[in-house]
This record gives structure tokens, C-alpha cells and sequence, in this order.
């Protein structure tokens, strides 16, 4: 069984930093690309960044672009997001999402539960 | 970058009814468009991509269809657990982007 699990979420002020972690079981975590995806209170879906298999290609919505970076362990199954320079408008649920199939940038089969990140002083 | 546009954002529906939601794309992205079902507090769930493939254990009430800038997903008779919000979201060229959502209440 696939499971995405997402954890390192939490308050911190801004200015602060973040780093959110994705722990990939039940399929082959190298063979895929992964991307980060988020949800603010009440609002819609965004898009944040995904890296390929090997983490030789990263591409980031522009909102994120030199503030976070997304990267990846295969040797650890995991995943990870580090957040810097963080704002009031980063608050959300950061889901951590698998491609549909190996091969495949896209679109997003597995989801994991997400994880709150809460930028507030 | 390519911006999703969704219509209606929220209607009100009965169950039995069949309903459909747009999504514009301002520039052509072929096929290269999912669509995605949200319950309160869940996560998404990939219900079409491709714009009319409907992914594995999806029920065939659900349809997609169109491609290079207008799409619509179709409920053919809405259920109870299809009370909800629906994405689209192209995949054709970065950034991607999501639509705004559409959220089907009951009526």
C-alpha cells in the first residue's frame, strides 16, 4: 500500500524557517517524481514544487522561487521542503504527492494527510 | 504561465442530477488537464486525467472531456459522497496551476 506521511509542520514567525519532511512507503520512492503541494484555510489548491526521480530537475511556483527549496533522499524514502524567509501568506496544509505513474511528472495520484504550517508572530 | 479558470465556483444540486463544471485554460494545454475531488478535510482525490481518462476505481459517473482550452467534467447522476469541490489543474507547462474550485452543496 502506497502512504505519503508528512511531518515538521508548526507555528513560526516571520522572517523563520521550516523544514517539512515526506516519509514514502509501499512503492518504489526512486522511480517517481514528487511534489509539494498546499492549501491555504479556506482557499484552493497551489502548486508549490516537484523533483524528478533523481533530483536532477526542481521546478517551484514563482511565489516560493529562492525561498524554498525541494529536494529529496532515495536512500531514505523521503522527501523534504525547506522554507525559508517565511510569510503570513505560506500558512496552509503542505501535502506531500506522488506521480501518477513512474516515468510521469504528472498528475498526482497518492496524497499523503498534509501537514499545517502556521506563519504568524 | 497557464491560468485555470473553473465555473461555477459553488451550485446546489439534488441528488440524481446530472451536472457539469468548466475549466478554461488561457492558453491551449492539449489534453494535459486532471481533475481532482475534495472532501472537508481531506486530501485531494484524482478522479480524471488526460482530460477524459477516468483513473483506476473512479465510478463511471464521472466523465471528462475537451482539450486545448475548454474542459468539463460530468456527474452523470450526482450521489450522496459526490457532495463536494472539484479542481482541474493543467500539467502542459510550468507553473502549474490549479482552477479556483467548484463546490457542489446540496440543494
Amino acid at each position: 500500500e502506497v502512504q505519503l506521511v508528512e511531518s515538521g509542520g508548526g507555528l513560526v514567525q516571520p522572517g523563520g524557517s521550516l523544514r517539512l519532511s515526506c516519509a514514502a512507503s509501499g512503492f518504489t520512492f526512486s522511480s517517481y517524481w514528487m511534489s509539494w503541494v498546499r492549501q491555504a484555510p479556506g482557499k484552493g489548491l497551489e502548486w508549490v514544487a516537484n523533483i524528478k526521480q533523481d533530483g536532477s530537475e526542481k521546478y517551484y511556483v514563482d511565489s516560493v522561487k529562492g525561498r524554498f527549496t525541494i529536494s529529496r533522499d532515495n536512500a531514505k524514502n523521503s522527501l523534504y521542503l525547506q522554507m525559508n524567509s517565511l510569510r503570513a501568506e505560506d500558512t496552509a496544509v503542505y501535502y506531500c504527492a506522488r506521480a501518477i505513474y513512474s516515468g510521469y511528472e504528472h498528475p498526482e495520484l497518492y496524497w499523503g494527510q498534509g501537514t499545517l504550517v502556521t506563519v504568524s508572530s | 504561465a497557464i491560468r485555470m479558470t473553473q465555473s461555477p465556483s459553488s451550485f446546489s444540486a439534488s441528488t440524481g442530477d446530472r451536472v457539469t463544471i468548466t475549466c478554461r485554460a488561457s492558453q491551449g494545454i492539449s489534453s494535459y488537464l486532471a481533475w481532482y475531488q475534495q472532501k472537508p478535510g481531506k486530501a485531494p482525490k484524482l478522479l480524471i486525467y488526460a482530460a477524459s481518462t477516468l483513473q483506476s476505481g473512479v465510478p463511471s459517473r464521472f466523465s471528462g472531456s475537451g482539450s486545448g482550452t475548454d474542459f468539463t467534467l460530468t456527474i452523470s447522476c450526482l450521489q450522496s459522497e459526490d457532495f463536494a469541490t472539484y479542481y482541474c489543474q493543467q500539467y502542459y507547462s510550468y507553473p502549474l496551476f490549479f482552477g479556483g474550485g467548484t463546490k457542489v452543496e446540496i440543494k
